[in-house]
Parts: C-alpha cells; sequence; structure tokens
C-alpha cells in the first residue's frame, strides 16, 4: 500500500500562513500527490495535486520536495473557515487511491 | 448542477443483512468511486468504475460488490453485513480515471449502522 503519514492536529492563528506537512516516503515514480479536505459531516473536498514541480491554484500551494518522499500543503492566509481535517493522498496508476490518517486543522480566530 | 447524490443517506441494518447503496454522478462524469469511512479515520478506497468496467479495487473483502450503469450512476453492495461494516460510505464522481485527469467530487455518504 502506499502510505502517507501527516500530523494528527495542527493549530494556525487566523490570517497567518499554515504549512501542513505530509511524508510519503514510499512513493513510487508515477504516484502523484492530491491533498482533500474534509468538513464535519460532509464528504472530501479537493484542494490541490501535482507530480513533481510545486504547484500553485486560489485555494493552496503544494510543496513537495525533490526526491518527492515529503510534500507540503500552504494556506497562505488561514480563515476560519479552512478549518478541517486535510487528507494527504498518493494517487497511483491503477486508480488506487490511498488517503492517510489526516490532520486536522484548528483555525484559533 | 446537482452535484454527487447518494442513497440513502442513513439506513439501520442487522448482521448478516444485505445492503444496497445508490450514487449519482454528476452530469458527464463518466467515472465512480466508492469509498468506506470509520468513524475517527480517513476513507478507505473499495471500488473504482469508468464506462461501466471496474477499474481499481482496495483491500476489501469478496462481501463487497459494485456496478455501474449506462447512465453511470452505481451501487455499492454488501453481503452478510458485520458490525464493522458500519461506517460512512462515500461515493466519489470525476470525468475520466488516471491520476491526472482532474478532482473527484464527493456526495455527503451513506451512514451504515449494523446492529
Amino acid at each position: 500500500d502506499a502510505k502517507t503519514t501527516q500530523p494528527n492536529s495542527m493549530e494556525s492563528n487566523e490570517e497567518e500562513p499554515v504549512h501542513l506537512p505530509c511524508n510519503h516516503s514510499t512513493i513510487s515514480g508515477t504516484d502523484y500527490i492530491h491533498w482533500y479536505r474534509q468538513l464535519p459531516s460532509q464528504g472530501p473536498e479537493y484542494v490541490i495535486h501535482g507530480l513533481t514541480s510545486n504547484v500553485n491554484n486560489r485555494m493552496a500551494s503544494l510543496a513537495i520536495a525533490e526526491d518527492r518522499k515529503s510534500s507540503t500543503l500552504i494556506l497562505h492566509r488561514a480563515t476560519l473557515r479552512d478549518a478541517a481535517v486535510y487528507y494527504c493522498i498518493l494517487y497511483r496508476t491503477g486508480n488506487q487511491f490511498y488517503f492517510g490518517t489526516g490532520t486536522s486543522l484548528t483555525v484559533i480566530p | 448542477d446537482a452535484g454527487v447524490t447518494q442513497s440513502p443517506t442513513h439506513l439501520i441494518k442487522t448482521r448478516g443483512q444485505h445492503v444496497t447503496l445508490r450514487c449519482s454522478p454528476i452530469s458527464g462524469h463518466k467515472s465512480v468511486s466508492w469509498y468506506q469511512q470509520v468513524l475517527g479515520q480517513g476513507p478507505q478506497f473499495i471500488f473504482q468504475y469508468y464506462e461501466k468496467e471496474e477499474r481499481g479495487r482496495g483491500n476489501f473483502p469478496d462481501r463487497f460488490s459494485a456496478r455501474q450503469f449506462p447512465n453511470y450512476s452505481s451501487e455499492l453492495n454488501v453481503n452478510a453485513l458485520l458490525l464493522g461494516d458500519s461506517a460512512l460510505y462515500l461515493c466519489a464522481s470525476s470525468l475520466g480515471v488516471g491520476p491526472n485527469t482532474g478532482e473527484l467530487f464527493f456526495g455527503e455518504g451513506s451512514r451504515l449502522t449494523v446492529l
């Protein structure tokens, strides 16, 4: 199985940047790194994905280590609506989608 | 446009029974995948279907089966229910398959309780 490891929880002050780390030492060359977040009583929501290069979109940035064994999701200015469980996922060719343990992000007003 | 819809939203079954969960993807999406989320854990991949064919399977016993219909909707079937099958079952749809074909859109899930 393609495993990812994330801290169980993190806190951030509102309006501050947040860096959410993920380790995926068993990543293979064709695995994409995806991030999703899940609010209580809702299905997961797409955040961002990438393969080798750093990626930016309107929600966040994804920084991928050169050896691809780790990555960091960056929320540039945390808001209260960003409080959620964030999942780092390896999407493997052959359509296997492995969720990690998730990081519960608390945003402090 | 309607998002991914799942039914029923909640259901209660007893051990040994059978359950069918249903999912309607976003219009135009041809791929549907299923996930099991036990309370306090991340979702676990069960199946992925594309154009009515199984394209991926997670580590679940044969009691779990699924199919996709010509209109791209899907059913997840679980036979001989066990207490440990109690979970939120999530369905997701996407335009295609593969790790770079875009995002998955998830429904709000069907919560199954097995007594």
